[in-house]
This record gives C-alpha cells, sequence and structure tokens, in this order.
C-alpha cells in the first residue's frame, strides 16, 4: 500500500497567515492526489484534486501544488472558517489518507 | 442537491454483524461509483471499498482491513447503497461515510466528492 505522510501534525496560525500543509507518498503518485477539510462532528468536504485543480465552489484562497511524491496545500490568507483539519489521499492505488493536519488558532 | 444519508448504526458485540444503508438522491446514481470511507473516534479517515456502476460492471473492491468481511452492493432502482459487515471487531468501530466517487475528464477518478453525514459503529462487548 501507498503510505502518505502530512506535516505538521498540528499548526497554529492566526487570521491572515499564510499556512503551508505537506504531503509525502511513499512512492510516486504523478499527480493523484486530493485535498479535503474536515471540521468537527462534520463529513469532509473535498477542497483540491488532481494535485492542483480546485473544486467548485472552493475559495481562491486555496490552492495545491506538486507531484511525483511530495505535495502542499497553500492556504494564502487564513479566514476563520479554515480553522479545521486537512486531510491528503492519493488514488494512485488503493486510496490511502494522510495522518491529517489540524489548523488550529494562535 | 446531491444527498447521501446513512443509516443503520449501533452497537454490535464482536464477531457479529451489520448492515449499513445509504440513500441517495440529487443526482444520477445508478451511473455513479460509491465509496465507503470510515473514521474510528479521534483518528484519520480510512477507506474501506467502492462499488463500480452496474454499466462498468459492477465490480467491488476492499482493502486489506476489511476484505472477506466487508461486502458492499447496490440497489439502482431504490437509490441505495450497502455495507454488509461481517465478523466485526472491536477495531471497525468508527463513524462510515457513504461518498460518491467523481467522475473527470472521461474516467470515474479514486476522489471522494459529495460525502454523506456519517453513522457511527460501535463494536464492543
Amino acid at each position: 500500500d501507498i503510505q502518505m505522510t502530512q506535516s505538521p501534525s498540528t499548526l497554529s496560525a492566526s487570521v491572515g497567515d499564510r499556512v503551508t500543509i505537506t504531503c509525502r507518498a511513499s512512492q510516486s503518485i504523478n499527480s493523484w492526489l486530493a485535498w479535503y477539510q474536515q471540521k468537527p462532528e462534520k463529513a469532509p468536504k473535498l477542497l483540491i484534486y488532481k494535485a492542483s485543480t480546485l473544486e467548485s465552489g472552493v475559495p481562491s484562497r486555496f490552492s495545491g501544488s506538486g507531484s511525483g511524491t511530495e505535495f502542499t496545500l497553500t492556504i494564502s490568507s487564513l479566514q476563520p472558517d479554515d480553522f479545521a483539519t486537512y486531510y491528503c489521499q492519493q488514488y494512485q492505488g488503493y486510496r490511502t489518507f494522510g495522518q491529517g493536519t489540524k489548523v488550529e488558532i494562535k | 442537491e446531491v444527498q447521501l444519508v446513512e443509516s443503520g448504526g449501533g452497537l454490535v458485540q464482536p464477531g457479529g454483524s451489520l448492515r449499513l444503508s445509504c440513500a441517495a438522491s440529487g443526482f444520477a446514481f445508478s451511473s455513479t461509483w460509491m465509496s465507503w470511507v470510515r473514521q474510528a473516534p479521534g483518528k484519520g479517515l480510512e477507506w474501506v471499498g467502492r462499488i463500480k456502476s452496474q454499466t462498468d460492471g459492477g465490480t467491488t473492491d476492499y482493502p486489506a482491513p476489511v476484505k472477506g468481511r466487508f461486502t458492499i452492493s447496490r440497489d439502482d432502482s431504490g437509490k441505495k447503497l450497502y455495507l454488509q459487515m461481517n465478523s466485526l471487531k472491536t477495531e471497525d468501530t468508527a463513524v462510515y461515510f457513504c461518498t460518491t466517487d467523481h467522475f473527470y475528464n472521461s474516467g470515474w477518478a479514486g476522489y471522494f466528492q459529495h460525502w454523506g453525514q456519517g453513522t457511527l459503529v460501535t463494536v464492543s462487548s
């Protein structure tokens, strides 16, 4: 199975900050990577697919980049609604997720 | 509007069985590939299986932790997705989400576009 590793596990930031989350795959997954946002007691929400394509309706402050084994999710200017946990997920092989990155208020 | 509503969760003893249902509306269910994803309390997300549309063969795929114990099926006329879980273990305790795959670039991609609210399964004696 392809293992996905996110860093950091927790990130403390303030409104207006630029935030970057990294996701590494144990082998090349080309650009077959998605990002999700999850708030407490809610279902995850798809943000980005194919590493950098923004899902319809997702604010443009979210962006994704990378290919192969290293990927990033960037929030250009953190908003109050963005405090949540973020997961990456590969779909090159059997689908696997990263362990999550919690973005909390500094 | 796409709606996915899971039901059937509850408390079950180790070794027991449970069947989850997902009622779908607002999209072309019969042509959509569907998956189940679970989340143990306080933990991350784990894919537990996928079923293709009948026109694409209706075949299923499962990861190792549930293969041979879990079975996904679908009722296209009733717009329902099912997850039959047998030989349940305490580590199967989780919220189970019903999800749709995404049709992208003339094919079904392996990520999850729409999600239900989830149903909690607790495996405990």
